[in-house]
């Protein structure tokens, strides 16, 4: 079944301990990002990747990085997490104009 | 600036109520227009590209129609399993990056 895994899919966490959301494709698209997505705000992009090797910054990039060593994978990284980074979190790849994302990780950073 | 506005916020039908909802749009130059349906705690699912003026697309209960300012989505006799949010995103010709509306909460009652 073609699909976006994210993992983990809720988690609580404290100020300051790094964390890692893993995000994986089976489609073999291109293109991958990440978002969040706060009541009242919608969805925002924090990074985007284009292919292998290439990221880049999207709206809210502050307090996360990204890697994208394999064209499968796209993990989000929060080296020193804040309560302001609490939220819920997607990953998306894109094919052409369309786009597909994962069900969701709940961050909660206390 | 490119922008989307959506509205209303939130719509409460009675089952078997037509409506619409509304997205409103400024970009440069617009190479297609999004909707998406979210379900709560779950990630948005792509629902109809529209890439040209005049053009219309239908799935079941939804239509899709696309100005040059605005596309709406008419929703007929619905039910309440087409509760969801509705979101609406458009990528211009000079930015790769999806432009995304904050959302239109649909409630259906029985």
């Amino acid at each position: 079944e073609a699909q976006v895994t994210q993992n983990p899919r809720y988690l609580i966490t404290v100020t300051g301990k790094k964390l890692t959301v893993t995000c994986s494709q089976n489609m073999n698209h291109e293109y991958m990002s990440w978002y969040r997505q706060d009541p009242g705000l919608g969805l925002r992009q924090i990074y985007y990747s284009m292919n292998v090797e290439v990221t880049d910054k999207g709206d809210v990039p502050e307090g996360y990085k990204v890697s994208r060593k394999e064209k499968r994978n796209f993990p989000l990284i929060l080296e020193s997490p804040s309560p302001n980074q609490t939220s819920l979190y997607f990953c998306a790849s894109r094919i052409l104009d369309t786009q597909y994302f994962g069900p969701g990780t709940r961050l909660t950073v206390l | 600036e490119d922008q989307v506005t959506q509205s209303p916020e939130a719509l409460r039908l009675q089952e078997g109520e037509s409506s619409s909802l509304n997205c409103s749009y400024t970009v440069s130059g617009l190479r297609g227009l999004f909707w998406y349906r979210q379900d709560p705690g779950k990630g948005p699912e792509f629902l109809f590209t529209l890439y040209s003026a005049g053009e219309e697309k239908e799935k079941e209960r939804l239509k899709a129609t696309l100005t040059k300012k605005e596309s709406f989505l008419h929703i007929t006799a619905p039910k309440p399993e087409d509760s969801a949010t509705y979101l609406c995103a458009v990528l211009s010709d000079s930015n790769y990056q999806l432009i995304w509306g904050a959302g239109t909460k649909l409630i259906i009652k029985p």
